[in-house]
């Protein structure tokens, strides 16, 4: 599995844009980048999926470059509520037959 | 879609006593699941696969006798803490995932927390 690289911490401000850059040099040709949100206390839940090029969804999108060896998770006009632990995770799509490998993660802190 | 859920939330127990926690896919049939632990300001340890009709897989280091794992079904995994002790207190969360989700994607429960007194 690929090990991914990313901020321990990053503090932003409600309404501002908040990009969380993710690195993972060891990508494989068929690793997904997928990136989960956990608040305390709660299960991580799954924000949004790519392979390459943008991915956008209703939350959140997915910048990977060309050589697919970083992603950035863009987080529109924070609130709040979007304080949490953002973990990035690289492997096949769903994480194969295996379960997924987290890292520590980044700990967002949004302020008012 | 692709709900799970976890029961009990949170348990308290005395040390010795055996916890089981049950793992349900809700709106899908789940023919894998996953068993995770989170210690506090600490990130996600996955602990074992579990597939329907078949014998877990445990990660290296964990105790397979003392974390017992019964997928009995298609939408319901039970982990049981046998012989609890207050090193295993932790937060325990299983995941799912379906063999027609899309992307095949795994979907977390919301998690257990056990402390052991």
């Amino acid at each position: 599995l690929a090990k991914t690289t990313q901020p321990i911490s990053m503090d932003s401000y409600e309404g501002q844009e908040v990009n969380i850059t993710c690195s993972h040099n060891n990508i494989a040709t068929n690793d997904y980048i997928t990136w989960y949100q956990q608040f305390p206390s709660q299960g991580p839940r799954f924000i949004i999926q790519g392979y390459k090029t943008k991915v956008t969804n209703e939350v959140a999108s997915l910048f990977i470059p060309a050589d697919r060896k970083s992603s950035t998770l863009s987080l529109p006009r924070v609130s709040l509520s979007d304080t949490a632990v953002y973990y990035c995770l690289v492997g096949e799509r769903g994480g194969g037959a295996d379960g997924l490998t987290f890292g520590k993660g980044t700990h967002l802190i949004i302020q008012p | 879609g692709a709900v799970v859920s976890q029961h009990p939330s949170r348990v308290i127990c005395k040390s010795g006593t055996s916890v089981k926690i049950e793992c349900r896919s809700l709106d899908f049939q789940a023919t894998t699941m996953f068993w995770y632990r989170q210690f506090p300001k600490k990130s996600l340890m996955l602990m074992a696969t579990s597939n329907e009709g078949s014998k877990a897989t445990y990660e290296q280091g964990v105790e397979k006798d003392k974390f017992l794992i019964n997928h009995a079904s298609l939408t319901l995994s039970t982990l049981t803490v046998t012989s609890a002790h207050p090193e295993d207190s932790s937060f325990y969360i299983c995941s799912a995932r379906g063999p027609f989700l899309a992307g095949n994607e795994q979907f977390f429960g919301p998690g257990t927390r056990l402390t052991v007194l």
